[in-house]
């Protein structure tokens, strides 16, 4: 099993930009989360997907951010536009109900914005 | 809230000797799951270990252990013949049975000496 997978590894941005996030999710799970890891606030759930469907998006930071998930093997995160303090690593996770929903995370994207 | 607590920023232990990590949470749940997880300088979050809180037994993968204590609600972690690859931050996580919002704890870096 290849993981969670998530592109770009890294991303260098100037503000102002948009930004694009994506993710492949575990072949099989039917849970995606989108969580922002920062020194200041530590790890924060932004939103999940279950099913493909937007289930709580509360965490989400403000308008310039929204997620999509058009189908079982692909969601995005994008920010538009960019801000510095959005810089930060975005990490994707899934999980199959069933599992204890034990949560599996990808490797991260590294997003720096100037 | 659920809240995590990890009151050791940084802990520090000698190649193959024993260490513990402290994870205490707040709630007013039943039933609920606790993880562990690793997050080593590449920064991908890695699970170590999981319990139940209905479980009564507290979990074991090889060198890793808990000492789940429900009633004080503290989870921690310990780590057996620690190995220079032990060497990452550790997250105590919290999450509500049947709720996808997992919460996490800031965090402790564990540093090995050989």
């Amino acid at each position: 099993d290849a993981g969670v997978i998530q592109s770009p590894r890294h991303e260098v941005t100037e503000m102002g930009q948009e930004v694009t996030l994506r993710c492949k999710p575990i072949s099989g799970h039917n849970s995606l989360f989108w969580y922002r890891q920062t020194m200041m606030r530590g790890l924060e759930l932004l939103i999940y997907f279950n099913n493909n469907v937007p289930i709580d998006d509360s965490g989400m930071p403000e308008d310039r951010f929204s997620a999509k998930m058009p189908n079982a093997s692909f969601s995005t995160l994008k920010i538009q536009p960019s801000e510095p303090r959005d810089s930060a690593v975005y990490f994707c996770a899934s999980s199959f109900s069933g599992n204890q929903e034990t949560q599996y995370f990808g490797p991260g994207t590294r997003l720096l914005v100037l | 809230a659920q809240t995590v607590t990890q009151s050791q920023p940084e802990m520090s232990v000698q190649e193959a000797e024993t260490v513990t990590l402290s994870c205490t949470y707040d709630t007013s749940e039943s039933d609920y799951y606790l993880f562990w997880y690793k997050q080593p300088p590449s920064r991908q979050m890695i699970l170590v270990i999981r319990q139940e809180a209905y479980k009564q037994q507290n979990a074991t993968e090889n060198r890793f252990s808990v000492n789940f204590q429900k009633a004080a609600k503290s989870f921690s972690l310990k780590i057996s013949d620690s190995q220079l690859g032990d060497a990452a931050m550790y997250f105590c996580a919290y999450r509500k049975h049947n709720n996808n919002d997992m919460r996490f704890g800031a965090g402790t870096r564990l540093t090995v000496k050989p």
